[in-house]
């Protein structure tokens, strides 16, 4: 059984950094591409980013970009989301989720498993 | 940015009837002379994570419920719900993974009559 945990929320000032972690279990980790997708409060889903399931390509939106990197340990079956500069506008539940078919180069495929999603809040 | 546009925002229907909602993308998102339509439907219910209802517009995922069909190709898609269960109240996400950012349409949320 697919199963994502995610950790590593909570409250942080503006400009700081945080560091979620994904930790998944239930299938091949290594092989399957992961995303980290957002969900401002109240808000509709944003996607955030793409790894591959070896770690060799990555992409981001625009919105975080140069501010947020995802990473992959394959030998922790663990995805990270590294995030620094946050203003109040990365206040979000953050989730990791699966793709559907693992070893898509580039993501262009469906989201097929999710975590519980964890809160980010950017906050004085 | 390719956007994607539900409609309608939310509706109301009675127990038993259909529901359909509507998802309009603001390019093509399918590859030139293929078939397969890079679109994927989402339930979202309240406190939970997203779940994945249907993909490549119409093959739906393993466990969803056959009251549930998904249809449409190029721009124009749908979400059909018949037989309409209390445990389907839900927002209801379309997105678009042809190119990135893969983006969601703003949800549509359904409720009870």
């Amino acid at each position: 059984q697919v199963h994502l945990v995610e950790s590593g929320g909570g409250v942080v000032q503006p400009g700081g950094s945080l560091r979620l972690s994904c930790a998944a279990s239930g299938f091949p980790f290594s092989d399957f591409g992961m995303f980290w997708v957002r969900q401002a409060p109240g808000k509709g889903l944003e996607w955030m980013t793409f790894i591959r399931f070896d770690g060799s390509f990555e992409d981001y939106a625009d919105a975080v970009k140069g501010r947020f990197t995802v990473t992959r340990d394959n030998s922790k079956n663990t995805l990270y989301l590294h995030m620094k500069s946050l203003g109040a506008e990365d206040t979000a539940v953050y989730y990791c989720a699966r793709c559907l078919d693992g070893k898509s180069g580039y993501g262009s495929t469906p989201f097929d498993h999710w975590g519980q999603g964890i809160l980010v809040t950017v906050s004085t | 940015d390719i956007v994607m546009t539900q409609s309608p925002d939310s509706l109301a229907v009675s127990l038993g009837e259909t529901a359909t909602i509507n998802c309009k993308s603001s390019q093509r998102v399918v590859y030139g002379s293929t078939t397969e339509n890079f679109l994927g439907w989402y339930q979202q219910k309240p406190g939970q994570p997203p779940k994945l209802l249907f993909y490549w517009a119409s093959t739906r995922e393993s466990g969803v419920p056959d009251r549930f069909s998904a249809s449409g190709a190029g721009t124009d898609f749908t979400l059909t719900i018949s037989s309409l269960q209390a445990e389907d109240v839900a927002i209801y996400y379309c997105q678009q993974y042809y190119n990135t950012p893969y983006t969601f349409g703003q949800g549509t949320k359904l409720e009870i009559k």
